[in-house]
């Protein structure tokens, strides 16, 4: 089973610029999950999706931030402009949204905004 | 509200060494608990997970036992290897299974 695909690993910009994240996530997985890392904590939640609709946008900083899931399978989680502050990991999740399912993460994009 | 509280890192020990990081949290009803790793440059990783109270997770040698009368969900590890040096993150999942809570993770150096 092909797991969470993230691209890409890094990305370096400079502050004000635009900046999208893509994630696919494992097949059959409707519910997907977009999170941000910042050094030495735990992941925090920004989206939660169900299948193609956002159900969970209230942690999305949403002057800057935006993101989509067309058809209710890969996404694109966008930021526009960047600040330093964005600076951090963004992972991507997949579930199938049962109880007691677990997460899957992808391995994340590095974010550096100079 | 759901929190996961883990004890602060670094932890640091010596190949087969015993291996023991607190978790404790707080929710409402029995949520499920889990515990991930996550190793340098990568995603998270399930290790082992508990969906009721007295389970026993375990994986890798590794064993964490929701214990509901102390809200607690430690990891212990008999004998540690170098190969288990990376961050820990206890989290819990509300009782649709769709939010996660996850602790602030605790880094685990083993040295040889």
């Amino acid at each position: 089973e092909a797991g969470v695909v993230q691209s890409p690993r890094y990305k370096i910009i400079e502050k004000k610029q635009p900046v999208a994240f893509w994630c696919n996530p494992i097949s059959g997985h409707n519910t997907l999950y977009w999170y941000r890392q910042n050094l030495g904590q735990g992941p925090e939640l920004l989206i939660r999706y169900e299948n193609e609709e956002a159900v969970d946008d209230s942690q999305l900083p949403k002057d800057r931030f935006s993101a989509e899931r067309l058809k209710g399978v890969d996404s694109t989680l966008k930021i526009q402009p960047a600040e330093l502050g964005d600076s951090a990991v963004y992972l991507c999740a997949s579930s199938l949204g049962l109880e007691d399912s677990p997460l899957h993460f992808g391995n994340g994009t590095r974010l550096t905004v100079t | 509200g759901n929190s996961v509280t883990q004890m602060e890192g670094p932890v640091t020990l010596s190949e087969e060494a015993f291996l023991t990081i607190n978790c404790t949290y707080t929710a409402t009803g029995y949520p499920s608990l889990f515990w991930y790793v996550q190793y340098p440059g990568e995603g998270l990783q399930l290790l082992l997970k508990a969906t009721k109270a007295d389970d026993k997770g375990s994986n890798k040698g590794f064993e964490a036992t929701y214990r509901k009368e102390t809200t607690s969900f430690h990891l212990e590890k008999g004998s540690v290897q170098v190969s288990d040096s990376a961050v820990y993150f206890c989290a819990l999942s509300d009782l649709d299974g769709n939010q996660f809570y996850f602790g602030t993770g605790t880094s685990l150096t083993v040295i040889p």
